[in-house]
């Protein structure tokens, strides 16, 4: 039982370089969620997507892009990685009826 | 809009002590309330849950119960251990446009030494 599969697990790039974190649930939730989490910071929502075929803004959105490609999938793309977009990412997916989220083990990236 | 309150910490305790960590919260509505906890170098796993005002959730010697009256969601255990050192997220969802809205506190960082 995989529940919430994301990649890559660790990446290292350079300021202006762009990448697509992917990510995939196999538990047919409606919603996902991409959270960054820094130290002191807590977990701050980037974008979510209520169902198949809609995303939205989070919190910190500037930077990135989603994509919704299907029930499963939601991929985080970074087109103009900076130094500030340095962290460990996170995609969840959430149950609709108790609202449960179930989150991946996380994408930590290093922009040089 | 919603909000979540936590103490920061971090939190260092001796094993065997008593553990509480404060959560309280703001929202419209009758949230469902939970705590995640996250081990080092790992993603955030649901510890317990309530779902309705005088729920108790328990797991692993933890309980929390979600107190209406006092909006609140405290973490309790009665004798911690070092394998409890974590990350502790207390955190509300509710239904809102049809999908559930999470909101997080910030988080507690908890320390227990042999």
């Amino acid at each position: 039982n995989a529940g919430v599969t994301q990649t890559p697990k660790f990446q290292v790039l350079k300021t202006g370089q762009s990448m697509t974190l992917q990510c995939a649930q196999d538990m047919n939730h409606n919603s996902m969620y991409w959270y960054r989490q820094d130290p002191g910071m807590g977990l701050r929502l980037i974008y979510y997507s209520a169902s198949e075929g809609t995303t939205d803004k989070g919190e910190v959105p500037n930077g990135y892009n989603v994509s919704r490609l299907n029930k499963r999938e939601f991929s985080l793309r970074l087109e103009s990685a900076a130094p500030s977009q340095t962290s460990v990412y996170f995609c969840a997916s959430a149950s609709f009826s108790t609202g449960e989220l179930f989150f991946g083990e996380g994408s930590r990236l290093t922009v040089l | 809009g919603n909000s979540v309150t936590q103490m920061e910490g971090p939190v260092t305790l001796s094993e065997e002590a008593f553990l509480t960590i404060n959560c309280t919260y703001t929202a419209t509505g009758y949230p469902s309330l939970f705590w995640y906890v996250q081990y080092p170098g790992e993603g955030l796993q649901l510890l317990l849950k309530a779902t309705k005002a005088d729920d108790k959730g328990s797991n692993k010697g933890f309980e929390a119960t979600y107190r209406k009256e006092t909006t609140s969601f405290h973490l309790e255990k009665g004798s911690v251990q070092v394998s409890d050192s974590a990350v502790y997220f207390c955190a509300l969802s509710d239904l809102s446009g049809g999908y559930q809205k999470v909101t997080f506190g910030i988080g507690t960082k908890l320390q227990v030494i042999p």
